[in-house]
């Protein structure tokens, strides 16, 4: 398994700001997720972190609004950009190692935006 | 496009009560993930199933795979308030990410 955390673990900030949200992980892994949860509703995949190269967006998200960063095969960035209220949310950086199909998640960043 | 419907979408039972929660598709999944989470706290993974039939238990969760690999369901037996939480199916291909079902809020009072 991979034990992964998270800064910060929340966060309260005004419209227009930007926030970046860093995950590392405590052993090196193949692919790492970004995901968006409303409290007490299911995930939704921003996108997968890829090391050395662009992060692979899901419909609905952007690069420009949600730049995200893969330096090396532990570590992991998302960036909340020109935020506003809707962004208010839970952010849950994920991880999978090697060819195992089990997912691990950590704690979760809890956004408020004001 | 919800591709997991989980049912029920919430549900408020008992200490002592049985209950069922069921995960379907339309589509075959190669795997298949449980996750508890709990307030303030990421999805913890609770088991994966990749075999067609397959039955997986854990203390008092009983974890079934479809024959054909579309559906799944977690029954727990004999409910406890510490099983309170929000539970998760996720499926998985290879070399993507987990997507989820909208998930099952348990409470059991005691």
């Amino acid at each position: 398994s991979a034990v992964i955390s998270q800064k910060p673990s929340r966060d309260i900030c005004q419209r227009g700001t930007s926030l970046t949200i860093q995950c590392q992980v405590d052993s090196q892994v193949t692919m790492m997720f970004w995901y968006r949860q409303q409290p007490g509703q299911s995930l939704t995949l921003i996108a997968t972190a890829n090391q050395g190269s662009e992060a692979t967006y899901e419909s609905g998200f952007v690069i420009d609004k949600f730049p995200i960063s893969r330096p090396n095969l532990t570590f992991s960035t998302l960036t909340v950009s020109n935020m506003s209220p809707e962004d208010s949310s839970i952010y849950l950086c994920s991880a999978r190692q090697g060819a195992s199909y089990e997912q691990y998640f950590g704690p979760g960043t809890r956004l408020t935006v004001t | 496009t919800q591709l997991l419907e989980q049912s029920p979408q919430f549900l408020s039972i008992q200490e002592g009560e049985n209950l069922t929660v069921y995960c379907n598709s339309s589509s075959v999944f190669s795997s298949l993930q449980w996750y508890r989470q709990e307030p303030g706290e990421g999805p913890v993974l609770l088991v994966t199933v990749v075999t067609g039939g397959e039955v997986k238990k854990l203390k008092r969760l009983t974890f079934q795979f479809g024959d054909a690999r579309k559906d799944s369901s977690l029954h727990i037996t004999a409910a406890q308030p510490g099983d309170t939480g929000l539970y998760l199916c996720g499926k998985g291909q290879a070399g993507t990410a987990l997507i989820f079902g909208k998930g099952t809020t348990l409470s059991v009072s005691s």
